[in-house]
């Protein structure tokens, strides 16, 4: 069946430092790549998202790259904030069906 | 523009009592998901309603099971309550335009189950 795998958090950086949250995923068919972020006390929120291979989602500095050979969207920000501190998850949305499946989300923490 | 709103915010019941949440979505949207987010595990999807019809569920038991109503709000209900239902349950609604399809959340309902 579809599914989402992510780095076990939480990650825990220092403000400025370079970020990587890996996501690979197994789908039948070609899929549309998501990332979504939870803010503390808050619902989802999609944050960026990459419709067919080779597509690049960016959104507040976020970027994340759809490959297809390695099967991967990988979640990058060149400076991390206090305030990117949340949960991320990605996600995977199969061509004409509007279900996501989800990762198991991982938990960023950034210290000052 | 309203979001997507759940109610209520907490919840507390004790093992085999029966838990009533609900969903209203963004204002035009027709479809209603439900995930549940277990500590540790992640979102799982639960059940899918559309048009007033439940269209797809997860891998639950049945005595999770819900409803929508004709103005498109949704419930969700738990049935024989069990410690491990506890978790934040997610309302989504689901909006298909031009071909991109954006889902938006809620912020839950965190039921404890004591």
């Amino acid at each position: 069946g579809d599914s989402v795998t992510q780095m076990e958090g939480p990650v825990t950086l220092s403000e400025e430092a370079f970020l990587t949250i890996n996501c690979t995923y197994t789908a039948t068919g070609y899929p549309s790549l998501f990332w979504y972020v939870q803010y503390p006390g808050e619902g989802l929120q999609l944050l960026l998202k990459a419709t067919k291979a080779d597509d690049k989602g960016s959104n507040k500095g976020f970027e994340a790259t759809y490959r297809k050979e390695t099967t991967s969207f990988h979640l990058e920000k060149g400076s991390v904030q206090v305030s990117d501190s949340a949960v991320y998850f990605c996600a995977l949305r199969l061509t004409g069906r509007r279900a996501l499946t989800f990762g198991s989300g991982t938990r960023l923490q950034v210290q000052p | 523009e309203a979001g997507v709103t759940q109610s209520p915010t907490h919840l507390i019941k004790t093992r085999g009592q029966q838990a009533t949440l609900r969903c209203s979505p963004i204002s035009g949207h027709t479809s209603v998901y439900w995930y549940q987010q277990a500590l540790g595990l992640g979102l799982q999807f639960l059940l899918w309603y559309d048009e007033g019809e439940e269209r797809n569920r997860g891998n639950f038991p049945p005595r999770f099971s819900g409803r929508q109503f004709p103005n498109y709000s949704s419930e969700l209900n738990v049935n024989a309550l069990e410690l491990e239902d506890s978790a934040l349950y997610l309302c989504a609604s689901i909006l298909t335009l031009q071909g991109s399809t954006e889902a938006f959340f809620g912020q839950g309902t965190r039921l404890t189950v004591v």
